[in-house]
């Protein structure tokens, strides 16, 4: 199986902030890459595939980079609905794998 | 507007068994991929398994931690997709969100969730 690390498991941030959280393969997935972001008590939103397209309706505040086995997810401007857990995903090879999560919180 | 929303959660023993539901309105059911994801009370997200589409013989996969416990079928007639549930184990307590795959780049990938159902496994 794929394993997937997040880094860091959480940070705290201010307003206007540019946040960058890292995704880490175990090995080579070519970019095939996923971010979902989730806020407390309910589902998670996809926000990102082939670790660098945005989904329909996804601000371009977000974005991705990354191939092989180094990803990240850049918040350019953090805001109050930024705060929130986020999730990479691999989609290279059964079973599907989740990162650990990341939690964005308030400074 | 696409729509999944999930049925069947609740309070199981044991060694039980316990099947959801996830009835999905605003696109054509029967040409997608689904999957089952759960999440443990204050963990991470953990894939449970895909429903491949008619094209694609309704063949599914399954993560290790399920397989030969857990089964997925859908009813496209009906658009709705199941997860049987057998012997549960305490560990299989979590919300399980159904998800619709959508088609970008030649692959299918996690596009949209529902809200999720809680399985609560416990004596």
């Amino acid at each position: 199986d794929i394993q997937m690390t997040q880094s860091p498991s959480s940070l705290s941030a201010s307003v206007g902030d540019r946040v960058t959280i890292t995704c880490r393969a175990s090995q080579g997935i070519s970019n095939y890459l996923a971010w979902f972001q989730q806020k407390p008590g309910k589902a998670p939103k996809s926000l990102i595939y082939a670790a660098s397209s945005l989904h329909s309706g996804v601000p371009s505040k977000f974005s991705g980079s990354g191939s092989g086995t180094d990803f990240t997810l850049t918040i350019s401007s953090l805001q109050p609905e930024d705060f929130a857990t986020y999730y990479c995903q691999q989609y290279n090879s059964y079973p599907l794998t989740f990162g650990g999560g990341t939690k964005v919180e308030i400074k | 507007e696409v729509h999944l929303v999930e049925s069947g959660g609740g309070l199981v023993q044991p060694g039980g068994s316990l099947r959801l539901s996830c009835a999905v309105s605003g696109f054509t059911f029967s040409d997608h991929f689904m999957d089952w994801v759960r999440q443990a009370p204050g963990k991470g997200l953990e894939w449970v398994g895909r429903s491949r589409n008619k094209a694609n013989s309704y063949t599914t996969e399954y993560a290790a931690s399920v397989k030969g416990r857990f089964t997925i079928s859908r009813d496209d007639s009906k658009n709705s997709l199941y997860l049987q549930m057998n012997s549960l184990k305490t560990e299989d307590t979590a919300v399980y969100y159904c998800v619709r795959d959508g088609y970008y780049d030649y692959l299918w990938l996690l596009d949209v969730w529902g809200k999720g159902t809680t399985v609560t496994v416990s004596s």
